[in-house]
């Protein structure tokens, strides 16, 4: 597509769900990023594919966090258990290729969680 | 491992006058800088970079930026703001070209409030 598509742009769900969000890259990018923005704060790295794997997976802040890249182009980003803490808005952010800083990010999903 | 910090969290200007907002950064090699602007309910959008090469770079919007390298800063420069430069500003640095994940590491931002 055009851009990177996020679904849904807003999610509320109670504490101790599970909730999925979705990423659709630009096409062709081949790397997939996650972050995550808390209010008040600036995007925090969790996650970063390139095709099907994550290269890097270092910023995920526990095993409740998980996200998968199946084919190559779109990502899903899973939490189990959600907390409280996990309210954030998740952006996420792709490129043409691994070592390429030119992100396209999406508008980003809200997460709330009460 | 790298850091930026982003002194001002909010700042506030009149239409027409020049803006500078302050980005430091700590990194151990030559680092990737960037500013990014958000808007309410947009995503992150690229204003400028910095790689290697002249030090003072050109971005969108007509933004500029300076490296300098023995204040290990960044700013961000615009000589006559818009109304429409009201916005969340974040100044980000990267690892470089490690050949690696080319993840980003954001400052907390500032946020540009501009007065008619």
């Amino acid at each position: 597509g055009a851009g990177v598509s996020q679904t849904p742009s807003n999610k509320v769900t109670e504490k101790g769900k599970y909730v999925e969000l979705r990423c659709d890259p630009i096409s062709g990018h081949t790397a997939l990023y996650w972050y995550r923005q808390s209010l008040g704060q600036g995007p925090e790295f969790l996650i970063y594919f390139q095709g099907t794997g994550a290269a890097d997976d270092s910023g995920l802040p526990n095993d409740r966090f998980f996200a998968v890249r199946p084919e190559g182009s779109v990502s899903t980003l899973k939490i189990q258990r959600t907390e409280r803490g996990d309210s954030a808005v998740y952006l996420c952010a792709s490129s043409p290729s691994e070592g390429d800083y030119g992100y396209t990010f999406g508008s980003g999903t809200r997460l709330t969680v009460v | 491992a790298q850091s930026v910090t982003q002194p001002d969290i909010h700042i506030t200007v009149s239409e027409g006058a020049s803006l500078e907002l302050r980005c430091n950064y700590s990194y151990g090699a030559t680092p990737y800088l960037f500013w990014y602007v958000q808007s309410p309910g947009q995503g992150l959008q690229l204003l400028l970079k910095y790689f290697s090469g002249d030090t003072l770079v050109q971005g969108i919007k007509g933004f500029e930026a300076e490296f300098k390298r023995s204040q290990s800063s960044f700013n961000l420069r615009k000589p006559s703001v818009h109304w429409s430069d009201a916005a969340e500003y974040f100044c980000a640095v990267g690892a470089g070209n490690t050949g690696t994940a080319s993840k980003l590491t954001f400052g907390t931002g500032t946020r540009l409030q501009v007065t008619l």
